[in-house]
């Protein structure tokens, strides 16, 4: 099992363009959640997808959407990109299993560096 | 709102020396607290949560709720701890933070020979 795994490993773009960042999870995780995070600083939560819908958000503008498909692979998209969304975006994905909200182990994927310039 | 603080971004130890890392939280309802650790080219991975009550690489943690502190301490630090960690919270058992991590902003320690 190759853990989780995220493409591409480094972005740069320019302002104003729109990128997708993809993420597959670990074998066996039904529940993927998306964190940026800037230098310096901790991982912020972006959202979080479960059964192909989002089902948890955090503070970031709509500007940023994503999608969970039937294998539970991800993607994350940032439309309209400013300079303050250069950071690394992390993927984690974890097993919630059908309507039981319990915690498992959220496995960390090795990120995307994105550079907007 | 729940929030995380790691006041130390940068913490150095000799090797044998004990060493403690500070967490403190703050959250309305029941948290699940977690030490990530992030060592040089690896990716973020779990060190222990609350829950388990383990003793991971030596490493313990104890959840003080009156404090709402999680200090992570190992009595004898070796050079291969030397790594970033994160201390990191989420809703403990469903609720709208379940699954959702909260991490503070992480403290670099450094483990001298």
């Amino acid at each position: 099992d190759a853990g989780v795994t995220q493409s591409p490993t480094h972005l740069i773009k320019t302002r104003g363009q729109q990128v997708t960042l993809r993420c597959s999870p670990k074998s066996g995780h039904d529940t993927v959640s998306w964190y940026q995070q800037a230098l310096g600083q901790g991982p912020q939560f972006i959202f979080q997808y479960y059964e192909e819908e989002e089902r948890q958000r955090g503070n970031f503008p709509d500007r940023f959407s994503g999608h969970q498909f039937p294998n539970y692979s991800s993607e994350l998209n940032v439309n309209a990109l400013l300079l303050g969304d250069s950071a690394l975006y992390l993927c984690a994905s974890s097993w919630r299993g059908q309507g039981r909200a319990r915690y498992t182990e959220a496995f960390f994927g090795q990120g995307t560096r994105l550079t907007v310039v | 709102a729940q929030r995380v603080t790691q006041p130390e971004k940068l913490l150095s130890v000799f090797k044998g020396a004990p060493v403690e890392l500070k967490c403190n939280y703050s959250y309305s309802g029941s948290p699940e607290l977690f030490w990530y650790v992030q060592y040089s080219r690896q990716r973020l991975q779990l060190l222990l949560r609350h829950i388990s009550r383990e003793s991971i690489k030596g490493f313990t943690a104890d959840l003080n709720k009156g404090e709402t502190s999680f200090h992570l301490k190992k009595p004898f630090a070796q050079e291969e701890d030397s790594a970033m960690y994160y201390c990191a919270l989420s809703g403990l058992g469903g609720g709208t933070s379940y699954g959702k991590l909260t991490f503070g902003q992480g403290t670099i320690l450094t483990v001298h020979p």
